[in-house]
């Protein structure tokens, strides 16, 4: 089944304790994206990648990593997490044509809810 | 200024009733796309429809209508025939530049729709 897995799918943590949620696609899609979700603002992007070893920054970076070294995962790094922090996310991803017609629709994971105290 | 605008937070409808949620948008390019997600109360995100900013005929998926009125840069759902299952979150969201320009999704604040029996 095609899908996109993360985990922990719940987690409650203490604040500046690193933790590190996984993302990995079996699609292999070129593009994967991380985003956190808060009430009344949606959800915003926070890193995406276009492809292996090619990542950059989204709308709400501050405070988070990435790394793709290979194409199907895609893991997301808080090295020191505070209560800001505190959101529901989701890894999503999708092919990365370029200049082909056709929407780019996102698969998204089933979310990881993050808690830090 | 925002991209996406979804002003109605939230939305009630009868069973078997048709509902209009609203969406406007801002964007510059002639290229673009614009889509729609349900998130129900159990959390994952679900793609429901996808308009290209070139698509003449608004899209259609089963009971899932989008009324796309590209000069008033709107991109409404329209839900036909509500069934108590639509009782969710409602996200639209845009893709700037052609297909290929994943990164560029930018998403809503989000309507709550519930469907009363």
């Amino acid at each position: 089944e095609a899908q996109v897995t993360q985990n922990p799918r719940y987690l409650i943590t203490v604040t500046g304790k690193k933790l590190t949620v996984t993302c990995s696609q079996n699609m292999n899609h070129e593009y994967m994206s991380w985003y956190r979700q808060d009430p009344g603002l949606g959800l915003r992007q926070i890193y995406y990648s276009m492809n292996v070893e090619v990542t950059d920054k989204g709308d709400v970076p501050e405070g988070y990593k990435v790394s793709r070294k290979e194409k199907r995962n895609f893991p997301l790094i808080l090295e020191s997490p505070s209560p800001n922090q505190t959101s529901l996310y989701f890894c999503a991803s999708t092919w990365g044509g370029q200049g082909a017609f056709g929407a780019n629709v996102l698969t998204f994971g089933a979310g990881s809810r993050l808690t830090v105290l | 200024a925002q991209k996406i605008t979804q002003t109605q937070p939230g939305m009630f409808v009868q069973e078997k009733e048709a509902v209009t949620l609203d969406c406007t948008y801002d964007t510059s390019d002639q290229s673009y796309g614009l889509f729609w997600y349900k998130q129900p109360s159990s959390g994952e995100m679900i793609f429901l429809i996808y308009q290209g900013s070139y698509d003449e005929q608004n899209a259609t998926e089963g009971r899932y209508s989008l009324n796309f009125q590209k000069a008033r840069k709107s991109a409404n759902l329209v839900i036909s025939a509500s069934q108590l299952g639509d009782s969710a979150m409602y996200f639209c969201a845009m893709r700037e530049g052609p297909s290929g320009s994943a990164r560029q999704l930018t998403f809503g604040s989000g309507t709550q729709l519930t469907v009363l029996p």
